[in-house]
């Protein structure tokens, strides 16, 4: 069974600090991964995927990926209120294009 | 927007009643997915798509059937609701323009319930 796993949180971080959340999976045959915000009552969005070991940034976020390890994880620079919401991993599982999903980190920015 | 929409929005059925949920999409992709989403369980994958008459099943795929006869339409049905399938249902595309780097994109969702 292929797993994602992801501290459910809240995690807890002041106005314009570095949120830091993590993801780890189990197959090491995985090959792309994801970053979902989910606002409440919302549908998921994505905000960023990475293929290859190293950062990828975009804007105030940045993905780390490190394959060895297997483990992901997502930065959020200069945290806003707006961050607040649950963030989903989510990592491919198969030929098909399907994704498994971690059960999400809920992040809140307090002003 | 990737094009997504989702009927009904919201839903309130009774147990045992057959119950449909439609996923439309306007960008000709050929794959479409179905997750229920619940607290403490996070996205789970129903039933998916990868062509017209194309159906796979996923996770939790017992007590769903689905159909998609145009490549636009992407239907789950619950023959026999149950208060267990009381959930939020999402549908979601994947977007092959990115070749094999498999973005998915989700509709607006269906919130369900079964009394």
């Amino acid at each position: 069974q292929k797993e994602v796993e992801q501290n459910s949180g809240p995690l807890s971080v002041p106005e314009g600090a570095i949120a830091s959340l993590n993801c780890t999976y189990s197959d090491r045959g995985s090959q792309s991964f994801f970053w979902y915000r989910q606002y409440s009552g919302k549908s998921p969005e994505l905000i960023m995927f990475i293929y290859s070991n190293g950062d990828k940034e975009d804007g105030r976020f940045t993905a780390q990926l490190n394959k060895a390890s297997q483990y992901v994880s997502l930065l959020i620079r200069d945290s806003q209120p707006s961050d607040s919401a649950t963030y989903l991993c989510a990592v491919n599982g198969g030929s098909q294009g399907n994704l498994i999903f971690g059960k999400g980190t809920k992040l809140s920015v307090k002003p | 927007d990737a094009g997504i929409t989702q009927s009904p929005r919201h839903k309130v059925t009774e147990t045992g009643t057959p119950v449909t949920l439609r996923c439309h999409q306007t960008e000709n992709h050929r794959y479409m997915y179905w997750y229920r989403q619940d607290p403490g369980h996070g996205l789970r994958l129903i039933h998916y798509s990868y062509g017209v008459k194309d159906t796979d099943k996923g996770e939790v795929s017992d007590g769903y059937s689905v159909s998609r006869s145009k490549t636009e339409d992407f239907l789950l049905t619950l023959e026999s609701a149950t208060s267990s399938q009381t959930s939020v249902y999402f549908c979601a595309i994947r977007n092959q323009v990115a070749g094999v780097y498999n973005e998915q994109f989700f509709g607006p969702g269906t919130r369900l319930t079964v009394l």
